[in-house]
């Protein structure tokens, strides 16, 4: 079985523009979250879509936003970049809600804004 | 801050010896789960327990969770260098529909 897979792997940018990751997660699995890893801050939750709904929301700016489509892969979008959104976003499916599952991650997806 | 804090922040140890890693808590948790990850990769996940379980194994690793004292331990025996790693863990608190990681330990097994 495939594991989960984001794309694109590395990603250069500069400040003021928008980017969008995907993350397509094991088949049959409905749950996938995401996550921010940067040195100083560590791992940070940013949302968590179920069946399309997303069900709670980390502690980020409304630059970030997300959404997940009917064949569970999930998207990612983060607006107007700044220097501190330089980052590895990692996500993670689970068979269902994440609360009641292990979460499989992706390779991540690392940001670098200029 | 619910965030899990690990202890060591790093360890040091030869291949063979035994490493053992804490997490620990301030609120009461649905489940904790460990990971694994090398050189900024992506997570590997190692075990899930629950918070009406005591003790789980998988392999060369252990996991154990104090309620009491909101504490878990991973250990892992045994150890090669392929073990070199980062080891996070993280918890679920009820009604937070999120995990918190901690801040990890940084394990580096010399061969």
């Amino acid at each position: 079985k495939a594991g989960v897979t984001q794309t694109p792997r590395y990603l250069i940018k500069t400040r003021g523009q928008q980017v969008t990751l995907s993350c397509s997660p094991i088949s049959g699995h409905r749950s996938v979250s995401w996550y921010q890893q940067t040195p100083g801050q560590g791992l940070q939750f940013l949302f968590e879509y179920f069946s399309e709904t997303q069900r709670n929301k980390g502690n980020f700016p409304g630059r970030f936003s997300g959404r997940q489509f009917s064949n569970s892969r999930s998207e990612m979008n983060v607006s107007t970049l700044e220097l501190g959104d330089s980052a590895l976003y990692l996500c993670a499916s689970s068979l269902g809600t994440s609360e009641n599952n292990e979460q499989f991650f992706g390779p991540g997806t690392r940001l670098t804004v200029l | 801050s619910q965030q899990g804090e690990e202890d060591p922040q790093a360890l040091s140890i030869q291949e063979g010896e035994n490493a053992t890693m804490n997490c620990s808590y301030k609120t009461s948790i649905n489940n904790l789960q460990w990971y694994r990850q090398n050189s900024g990769r992506g997570l590997v996940h190692l075990i899930l327990i629950r918070s009406n379980e005591r003790e789980k194994h998988s392999g060369r690793l252990r996991v154990t969770l104090d309620t009491s004292k909101k504490s878990s331990s991973l250990l892992i025996t045994a150890s090669r260098a392929a073990d070199t790693a980062s080891y996070f863990c993280a918890i679920y608190t009820s009604g937070t529909y999120k995990y918190i990681f901690g801040t990890g330990t940084r394990l580096k097994v010399l061969a």
